[in-house]
């Protein structure tokens, strides 16, 4: 069964760096997504992303994220300057088409901010 | 927007016994409902979904009921097993075009041996 792949498995990053997360979503998925989970709390969305573009982004999603297609294949979320706050589980998920359709999950990435 | 509250945030039962985790969503005009059970350290994974046009949908041993009126939606898990132990996530995506999904808090099911 296909899956949604997501690189590195751990980050650990100093505070002030830049750090990009990235996500390889199922080969004929069309809308991507970008979802946080700090520990022991619930999953938050962050953004969607379809036809190179974003179409919906949560009010965490300040200015210090952006995300990117840079080829056919990965699909990434950069934070620009991080904060300690920003440690968390990132899951990347894909789904065939939006609204309404089943979103499959990535791994995630635990992020650590020193 | 959407906001999702799951109850209870612990479930302990006996195995075999079965598990009713309830949410209850705030906009009327939500459409989709999925659940995901995410086990420690793992990915959250969908194992049942519910669109608004539906009121019940069964697979094997997990089913889920949506009440539109009340705006709630339930899981239920009959004939627990060991493996089913782990946190349980209700979502939902707000209507007017929305994509992202707004999760509930999850709900932590034990299943005593």
């Amino acid at each position: 069964e296909p899956e949604v792949t997501q690189t590195p498995s751990h980050q650990v990053t100093q505070m002030g760096q830049e750090v990009i997360l990235r996500c390889v979503p199922i080969s004929n998925h069309l809308y991507f997504y970008w979802y946080r989970q700090i520990l022991g709390q619930k999953v938050e969305f962050l953004v969607s992303f379809y036809n190179n573009e974003i179409s919906e982004k949560s009010e965490i999603f300040d200015d210090q994220f952006s995300v990117e297609r840079p080829d056919g294949s990965n699909f990434t979320l950069k934070i620009r300057s991080t904060k300690l706050e920003d440690s968390a589980m990132y899951f990347c998920a894909s789904s065939e088409q939006g609204r309404d359709q089943p979103q499959h999950f990535g791994d995630g990435t635990r992020l650590s901010i020193l | 927007g959407e906001n999702v509250e799951q109850h209870p945030s612990t479930l302990s039962v006996q195995e075999g016994d079965s598990a009713v985790i309830k949410c209850t969503y705030s906009d009327s005009a939500s459409n989709y409902f999925p659940w995901y059970k995410q086990e420690l350290g793992k990915r959250p994974q969908l194992i049942i979904d519910i669109r608004s046009n539906v009121g019940e949908k069964k697979d094997q041993r997990i089913a889920v009921t949506l009440n539109k009126t009340a705006k709630h939606f339930s899981l239920h898990i009959t004939e627990t097993q060991p493996e089913d132990s782990a946190v349980y996530f209700c979502a939902a995506i707000s209507g007017g075009g929305a994509d992202g999904l707004t999760f509930g808090k999850g709900t932590h099911l034990i299943i005593q041996p």
